[in-house]
C-alpha cells in the first residue's frame, strides 16, 4: 500500500515569491493535516482537514498561508509570499476516519522549503 | 492535551535495551500514551501507544506506571537503524491535535 507522498521534496525560492506543496494522503484516509517542522524542534500543526472541511486551521498564518482539500483527498499548502522565516520542513499527515480517537498518524517525507 | 517531559538526548549500546523515558505528571484520564519516532529526512512514524496498561508491538514496548504520571519506551535490542528523535506525546483523541514536543534524540552506537 503506498504511503502518504508529498512533493516537493526540495524547494528553494526567493523571498516574495509564492510556493505550493501537495499531498496525496493513503487511500480512503479522511482526516488529513498539514505540519510544519522547524529545525530541532518537532512538528506544529497548521491545519487538520476532516474529508473537505478545514476542523482546525488556528494556527494557520492566513495572511500569507492558505490550504485547500477540494475533493476530499489531495491537499495544497500554498504560501504567498514566502518569507525568509518559512524556511522549514512542511509534513503532511492522514489518518482514517473523522472525529478520529486515534492518534496514529501517518506522515510522509515532507517537502523542505528554503527561502533566500 | 498533557504536556510530556523528556531528556533531550540518550546514547545506547548497539544490541542492548534502549529504555526512553518520558513524564506526563498532568496527562487525563482519557488521554493515551503515543510514541512516535522520527528518523533523519523523514516524517514521524508511529511506534506504539497505551491509556493504563502494559503494551508490547513488533517494534517496541511501552511500560506505563500504575498512577500514568510517567511512562518508559523500550527497544529490546537496539540497532544502528533505531537513531532517530523519540517524541512521547499526551493525546485525548476525538478533537484533540499530536502536540510534539522535541522529544530524545538517541543515538546507538557500534
Amino acid at each position: 500500500e503506498a504511503g502518504v507522498v508529498q512533493s516537493p521534496r526540495y524547494k528553494i525560492i526567493e523571498k516574495k515569491q509564492p510556493v505550493a506543496f501537495w499531498c496525496n494522503p493513503i487511500s480512503g484516509h479522511n482526516t488529513l493535516y498539514w505540519y510544519l517542522q522547524n529545525l530541532g524542534q518537532g512538528p506544529e500543526l497548521l491545519i487538520r482537514y476532516e474529508n473537505e472541511e478545514a476542523v482546525d486551521d488556528s494556527q494557520l498564518p492566513k495572511d500569507r498561508f492558505s490550504a485547500e482539500r477540494l475533493k476530499g483527498v489531495d491537499s495544497t499548502l500554498k504560501i504567498q509570499p514566502a518569507e525568509l522565516g518559512d524556511s522549514a520542513v512542511y509534513l503532511c499527515a492522514s489518518s482514517p476516519g473523522t472525529r478520529s480517537d486515534t492518534g496514529e498518524l501517518f506522515f510522509g517525507e515532507g517537502s523542505r522549503l528554503t527561502v533566500l | 492535551d498533557a504536556k510530556t517531559t523528556q531528556p533531550p538526548s540518550m546514547d545506547c549500546a548497539e544490541g542492548r535495551a534502549a529504555n526512553l523515558p518520558c513524564n506526563h505528571s498532568t496527562i487525563s484520564g482519557n488521554e493515551y500514551v503515543y510514541w512516535y519516532r522520527q528518523i533523519h529526512s523523514q516524517g514521524p512514524q508511529y511506534i506504539i501507544h497505551g491509556l493504563k496498561n502494559n503494551e508490547t508491538n513488533e517494534m517496541a514496548s511501552l511500560i506505563i506506571t500504575e498512577d500514568r504520571k510517567s511512562s518508559t519506551l523500550i527497544l529490546p535490542h537496539a540497532t544502528l537503524r533505531d537513531t532517530a528523535v523519540y517524541y512521547c506525546i499526551g493525546h485525548g483523541g476525538s478533537q484533540g491535535n499530536l502536540i510534539f514536543g522535541k522529544g530524545t534524540k538517541l543515538s546507538v552506537k557500534p
